[in-house]
């Protein structure tokens, strides 16, 4: 399977305690973004890489979320101190430089905070 | 700040009955629409992308056009399976891609 690929699928956690999420894009995608959706709503925009450069975060993005991409290769997101509020589907998406190409997801993480 | 709208909220069609959508959109610099079709618990499927005022793409039963204020998914004679989430999005010169909420598409046999 060549495609974008996010592990673990399902993640339920108490509040307070800390989450993270794996990304790994297709091989030979240079960027890689993360995005955040709700029930009902379209994927928010949280991050995005360009190789290892972490290169525009949303205003959105408390200081409790944080990303990195080493070697330009698969990425984490992490959250800590979980809050009801982060209850949601994570998706992870890639795509390759130059102009503007379309973005390939993964199937997403879904996240439920207790 | 960047904006996309979709309208219907969601749409019920029988099998077989034609309809289209609409994704309308402000965008400080319009670099790419895309659409994409997104399954209950699944990542967003790409369908297309359009780049400039009056392209038009085709795939099966479906058929995107591109205006610069807006753009429409065509269903042509859509079978139970098309339905779904559509969404649209467009890529702005911040280099991210902005969504809007989607339609939710069923089909009836």
């Amino acid at each position: 399977d060549t495609g974008v690929s996010q592990d673990p699928r399902h993640k339920i956690t108490k509040r307070g305690q800390n989450v993270t999420f794996r990304c790994d894009p297709i091989s030979e995608h240079n960027r890689l973004y993360w995005y955040r959706q709700t029930l009902g709503q379209g994927p928010e925009f949280l991050t995005y890489f360009q190789n290892e450069a972490q290169l525009e975060k949303s205003r959105l993005l408390s200081d409790r979320f944080s990303a990195e991409r080493p070697k330009g290769s698969f990425s984490t997101l992490e959250i800590q101190r979980t809050e009801q509020g982060d209850s949601a589907m994570y998706l992870c998406a890639s795509s390759l430089q130059g102009g503007s190409t379309e973005a390939f997801f993964g199937q997403g993480t879904r996240l439920t905070v207790v | 700040e960047d904006q996309v709208t979709q309208s219907p909220e969601a749409l019920r069609l029988q099998e077989g009955e034609s309809s289209s959508l609409n994704c309308s959109y402000t965008v400080s610099g319009l670099r790419g629409l895309f659409w994409y079709r997104q399954d209950p618990g699944k990542g967003p499927e790409f369908l297309f992308t359009l780049y400039s005022a009056g392209e038009e793409k085709e795939k099966e039963r479906l058929k995107a056009t591109l205006t610069k204020k807006e753009s429409f998914l065509h269903i042509t004679a859509p079978k139970p399976e098309d339905s779904a989430t559509y969404l649209c999005a467009v890529h702005n010169y911040g280099q991210n891609f902005v969504f809007g909420p989607g339609t939710r598409l069923s089909v009836l046999p």
